[in-house]
């Protein structure tokens, strides 16, 4: 079946310490996104990608950082420089271009907490 | 700016009751409008869409008609089941705001059903 795989489910970090989240997808979407939301608000958008090699940042990057070297993967890094990092990330894909009735496909999302 | 703004939670209803949870919006272009659906612990799932003004859209049992004139995108559904409990998250996608296909989120409202 195809869909996006995020990795891991639950996450704990340290503070200080710089963690990578994963996902990976096998829809053969070249657009990838990365949102982070917390308890009460909606979807925060961190990067997006909408091809492979090239990334764009959005609205909350600063503290994060990302690659996108596979088409099928866009890991998200969480540095020590990110103030409030828990949270639960959803990573998305979708097909690219200036379609405006393109729907998004999300990960099970990961839940960063720092301990 | 776009922006997506609805209302608050929680949204509490007895089996079989009317639903009706507000969104309006705000956009510079012509945007796409969506609503997603989160159960708990799971990342978003397309619930419907609707790509221009007058547009119905709909997906078991829920729906929605993107209204111009009022700049809104209503959710309705004539009889909730407990199974419908869960976040819904109003969406829109302006791909002509910044040339990509962003989407825009609402607060998300919590709707829990009750036997």
């Amino acid at each position: 079946d195809g869909g996006i795989t995020q990795s891991p489910k639950y996450l704990f970090r340290k503070e200080g310490q710089n963690v990578t989240l994963s996902c990976e997808q096998n829809l053969n979407h070249d657009a990838m996104y990365w949102y982070r939301q917390d308890p009460g608000q909606g979807l925060r958008l961190i990067y997006y990608s909408q091809i492979v090699n090239d990334f764009q940042k959005g609205d909350i990057a600063e503290g994060y950082s990302v690659s996108r070297e596979k088409k099928e993967s866009f890991p998200l890094t969480v540095t020590s420089a990110q103030k409030n990092p828990t949270a639960f990330y959803l990573c998305a894909s979708s097909i690219a271009g200036l379609h405006s009735n393109v729907e998004a496909f999300f990960g099970q999302g990961t839940r960063l907490t720092v301990v | 700016g776009n922006s997506v703004t609805q209302m608050e939670g929680p949204v509490t209803l007895s089996e079989e009751a009317f639903l009706t949870i507000n969104c309006t919006y705000t956009a510079t272009g012509y945007p796409s409008l969506f609503w997603y659906v989160q159960y708990p612990g799971e990342g978003l799932q397309l619930l419907l869409k609707a790509t221009k003004a007058d547009d119905k859209g709909s997906n078991k049992g829920f729906e929605a008609t993107y209204r111009k004139e009022t700049t809104s995108f209503h959710l309705e559904k004539g009889s909730v089941q407990v199974s419908d409990s869960a976040v819904y998250f109003c969406a829109l996608s302006d791909p002509f705001s910044g040339g990509y296909n962003k989407l825009i989120f609402g607060a998300g409202t919590r709707l829990a059903v009750h036997p």
